[in-house]
């Protein structure tokens, strides 16, 4: 069935260290994995997207990975800063429609 | 104009009342979505228009009723809700419904009493 697993729920960082967000497919046919992300009571919005035919792709402090052998996919994010606190949805293509994991809240302390 | 836009950014509603949500995109883009949002929950689906035809129905109850007029607008009629509806409702819009990078409108935070 359609099932994107994302994790952690939740992640805490220190200003300046990593963030690594995992998220899991269930159908080996999706072939688009977007990121969003959504600060309180915004949009959300793209800020990577990552294609079958390619294993990595970065984008200044933000990375994502993807192993379709292994159905799942990352977010990196380096030199984490305050304004990266937020909530980062993955998503992945089914047909002709996206769904998303359950989202992550990321808190960046200072 | 990159934006997706939508009207009202706040609705308060009653269960007897009638009301529509809009949304307008000028990006030439030929697929609009309809989705809702609960608290700390992620979007879920309920419409996808594809050249201004419903091509996805997630099963939503018919007090939601979408309409697409023309390829920049997209509209969410709204009758006879019930508490429970109250949430966040995002359009979106991309290329086309196999191009997938979609973008989200701010949304209308509905609340039903």
């Amino acid at each position: 069935g359609e099932n994107v697993e994302q994790h952690p729920s939740t992640l805490s960082v220190q200003e300046g260290d990593s963030a690594v967000i995992k998220c899991t497919y269930s159908d080996s046919a999706s072939n688009y994995f977007p990121w969003y992300k959504q600060e309180l009571g915004k949009r959300p919005q793209l800020i990577i997207d990552i294609r079958s035919n390619v294993g990595e792709k970065k984008d200044q402090r933000i990375a994502v990975t993807l192993n379709k052998t292994a159905k799942h996919f990352s977010l990196h994010i380096t030199e984490t800063q305050p304004e990266d606190s937020a909530v980062y949805f993955c998503a992945a293509e089914y047909g002709n429609k996206l769904v998303f994991g359950a989202g992550t809240i990321l808190r960046v302390k200072s | 104009d990159t934006e997706v836009t939508q009207t009202p950014k706040h609705l308060v509603m009653g269960m007897t009342n009638k009301k529509s949500l809009k949304c307008e995109q000028h990006m030439g883009h030929r697929a609009m979505y309809w989705y809702k949002q609960k608290a700390k929950k992620p979007p879920e689906l309920m419409f996808v228009y594809s050249y201004e035809k419903l091509s996805i129905n997630e099963s939503v109850p018919s007090r939601f009723s979408p309409e697409c007029p023309n390829s920049s607008l997209l509209n969410l009629h709204l009758h006879a809700l019930q508490p429970e509806d109250s949430a966040l409702y995002l359009c979106a819009s991309s290329q086309t419904v196999a191009e997938y990078e979609q973008y989200f409108g701010p949304g209308t935070r509905l609340t039903v009493t």
